[in-house]
Order: structure tokens, then sequence, then C-alpha cells
């Protein structure tokens, strides 16, 4: 099974961009998996970000979209978050995680989460 | 997007009982082309990742005590603990896995009487 590590910084002003990386080990990031990403504010439950496959292929939450972007790089073996004009309801941990490609689907790999404070 | 709709928000088990969680879908996650249920129940501890116990509505993750166990098929899914112990205290989250965006329930909070 895969091992992934989120790592950026723990804390973004509002307005600015947040931007996390995944570092994927134990497994080529060009497999057959879709690459995730997964936030959870303080105290509350889990929210789905979007997804991105090796070829570039992506699915986003669409109510996110218009201020994510997600990205592979397959020299690092890593994928990336990108998210704009952030506020403070965009403090959360946020997970990297990996599912399988269909007909598997299953999210079975999760990163161990990196919190991002919002605030000035 | 498929909505998950889990209850109780939390519950509260003698140890030894059991606990019963339920996860109904706004539309139906049954793959007809493999008759399979798009369907997984997650547990998360605290500062903990979620961690799959249950796939495909009924299939235990590798490792899980046989104590857990999932039912159910198309909108209507039942996750349940028999004998309760100290370590499966954690919230319980059913998610959809059948289409994007994927969703998750609103989770559980299980705790011990």
């Amino acid at each position: 099974q895969v091992q992934l590590q989120e790592s950026g910084p723990g804390l973004v002003k509002p307005s600015e961009t947040l931007s996390l990386t995944c570092a994927v080990s134990g497994g080529s990031i060009s497999s057959s998996s879709w690459w995730s990403w997964v936030r959870q504010p303080p105290r509350k439950g889990l929210e789905w970000i979007g997804e991105m496959y090796h070829s570039g292929s992506t699915n986003y939450n669409p109510s996110l979209k218009s201020r994510v972007t997600l990205s592979v790089d397959k020299s690092k073996n890593q994928f990336s978050l990108k998210m704009t004009s952030v506020t403070a309801a965009d403090t959360a941990v946020y997970y990297c995680a990996r599912s399988g490609a269909w007909p598997d689907r299953l999210v079975d790999s999760w990163g161990q989460g990196t919190l991002v404070t919002v605030s000035t | 997007d498929i909505v998950m709709t889990q209850s109780p928000d939390s519950l509260a088990v003698s140890l030894g009982e059991r606990a019963t969680i339920t996860c109904k879908s706004s539309q139906s996650v049954l793959y007809s082309s493999n008759n399979e249920n798009y369907l997984a129940w997650y547990q998360q501890k605290p500062g903990q990742p979620p961690k799959v116990v249950i796939y495909w509505a009924s299939t235990r993750k590798s490792g899980v005590p046989d104590r857990f166990s999932g039912s159910g098929s198309g909108t209507d899914f039942t996750l349940t603990i028999n004998n309760l112990q100290a370590e499966d205290v954690a919230i319980y989250y059913c998610q959809q896995y059948y289409s994007p965006p994927l969703t998750f329930g609103g989770g559980t909070k299980v705790e011990i009487k």
C-alpha cells in the first residue's frame, strides 16, 4: 500500500492562495490510481475537494471548483493542490488520499493530514 | 451530487453491546454492471485520518475485527458493531464512491455508556 505525506504552509492569509503537496512513496503516481484531496474543518465532517489521474483528468467538487487546481508532478512522484482566495472557512486539516481506477474507486490510502489555518 | 444522510449523530453504547448506524443515499449507489454497492464505512479516531472498515457495503477490510459488519443495498445501508469494545470509540462516516463528487455522511460519534 502506498504511503502519502502532505506538506505546505500551516498558515495562510485571507485572500491568498493555499498550496499543498502530497509525496507518494511505495508506488508510482503513474499507476492506475486517482489522487485526491479531502479536508476536515475543526470538529466537523469530511469534505472531498477533488481528484486527479496521472493523465491529467480531473474531477472537482462543484462547490470548490472555481478556486481549486490539482496537478501532478510525475518526476517527483507527487501531486499538489492550489486553492485561491481563501477565507477563514477554508481552515481545516487537509488530507491527500488515493483511490483505485474504475471499477474499484475506494479511497483506501490516506496521508496523516496537515492543518492549514487561514488568518492574518 | 449524491447526498449521504447518517443517523444518529451520536450514540452511547455499553461495553459488549451493539451499535447500529444507518446511512441513506439520495440516489442508488448500486452499479448494475457488477452488482456492487459503492458504499464504504470509515472509522476516524482523534488526530488520525479516516480508516476503511467496510467497503462494497458489506466487505470487511483486512484486519478489521469481525464484530464490524455492513449491510444494505441501493440507497439504505447499516453499519453494525457487535460486542462494542473500548477501542471502537470513534466517529464513523459513510461515503459513496459511485460517482464524483465523492460524498460523505455527516458522521456518527460512538461512545461508551
